[in-house]
This record gives structure tokens, sequence and C-alpha cells, in this order.
């Protein structure tokens, strides 16, 4: 057990609706990663916070956002959702930014139909 | 941007063979870690090299971090099934870059 919580594990949804998905960081961890893995495809890195601001994007869709809540919990919310966002997404948490261990969660499975 | 590239993509390995993967990153890094991720889970974190011309082991695992700072291998020795899985290096700079992976495969 890593100590980083996703929720829900698997989500499946209708193209265009709009999903939530929810992570908790380990205890003490206060930066937070966001990954998108499509099928055998590697971590595309899309959004990081640290201690509730934003530090880093990576090639995040306009579709999608995400925040980090005072208490650190992160959120990435996917809107207008199509076929192609059918992914695993990842959260990751760690002490301080860009070192040191990542800590990852087991990931959500979002299925768009 | 910084780009992390990792050859090969695929592994295909007899057990009991060595093997190597590589790891190249555009920019000089500050870090370089190490995961891996076995089928059907998640990224688990193996090693971070920091120091220039670093060489680390676990076990049968060989970590090296490259002079420049730009490039790293693994390196396992005497493969074994428990070895499948995708290797992924990862740049140290804060957005923690992952590379595509490597993806093993054991043939008993």
């Amino acid at each position: 057990d890593s100590g980083v919580t996703q929720t829900p594990k698997h989500l499946i949804t209708a193209t265009g609706q709009r999903v939530t998905l929810r992570c908790s960081p380990r205890s003490g961890d206060l930066s937070v990663y966001w990954y998108q893995q499509s099928l055998d495809q590697g971590l595309q890195f899309l959004i990081q916070y640290y201690n509730g601001e934003e530090r880093a994007k990576g090639n995040i869709l306009e579709r999608f956002s995400a925040q980090q809540f005072p208490d650190l919990h992160s959120e990435l919310n996917l809107s207008s959702l199509e076929l192609g966002d059918s992914a695993l997404y990842f959260c990751a948490s760690s002490v301080i930014l860009g070192n040191g261990e990542a800590f990852f969660g087991q990931g959500t499975r979002l299925t768009v139909v | 941007g910084q780009q992390v590239m990792q050859i090969p993509q695929y592994q295909h390995v007899q057990e009991g063979e060595d093997f190597t993967t590589y790891c190249n990153s555009s920019t000089t890094l500050s870090n370089i870690q190490w995961y891996k991720q076995r089928p059907g889970g998640h990224p688990v974190f193996l090693i971070q090299l920091v120091k220039s011309g670093e060489v680390k082991k676990q076990k049968r695992l060989t970590f090296q971090f490259g002079e420049a700072k730009k490039n790293s291998s693994l390196h396992i020795t005497a493969t074994q099934t428990t070895d499948v899985g995708t290797y992924f290096c990862a740049g140290g700079d804060y957005k923690l870059s992952f590379g595509a992976g490597t993806t093993v495969t054991v043939r008993a």
C-alpha cells in the first residue's frame, strides 16, 4: 500500500459527460502529480500541484482541470468526455518537488462509451 | 521542454540472461528516478540517482547515471520471471517527466 488513495477505481461514463477523479496523497506529502496512461502507453504528465498551488502543466487538454485543496487532496475534472479519453489516470505524491520518491495510487480506470 | 527517451521499447529476454535498458534526456537532469510497473499495477519507485557518474546496485539490478547527467541505464543480470513489467525512467525536474518505458517479457 503506497498510502496514496484514488477514487473511484473504475468509472464508466458516456461521451460528453463530466467526471471527477479524487486523490488523497500520503500523509505529509505536499506535491501531487496527475498522469494519464493509455493502453500500452507511457505515463503522460498532466499537471502538478504543490501545497495548493499549480506548479507545472503538461499536455493537459483544456477540457481537463484540476485543483488541490487546503487539506492537500486533489481532484482532476474531465469534461466533454470523448472516447479517446479512456485511460488509466494515476495520481502520485511526494514530499517535495521533483526530488525523492513519488508514491503512486492504484489509479482510476476511466472508460468512455 | 525536457524530453526523456527510453530504448528499447520492448525487451524479450530468456530467463537467466542479462539485459540493459537506456534512458536519454534532451537536457541535463538534476536527478533521475527509475520505476517499475507490473502488469495491471501502478508504478513503484526503484531508485534515484543524483550525482554525475553515480552507480547503484539493488541485488541483480545496476543503475547508472551518466557523467553529463543526460543519460542513465538499468542493467539486470540473470533475469527472472519476477522481472516482468515495464521499467520507466523519470527526469528529476519538478514535473517528473517519464520516458515511454521498456516492457520486459521473460521466456522461461
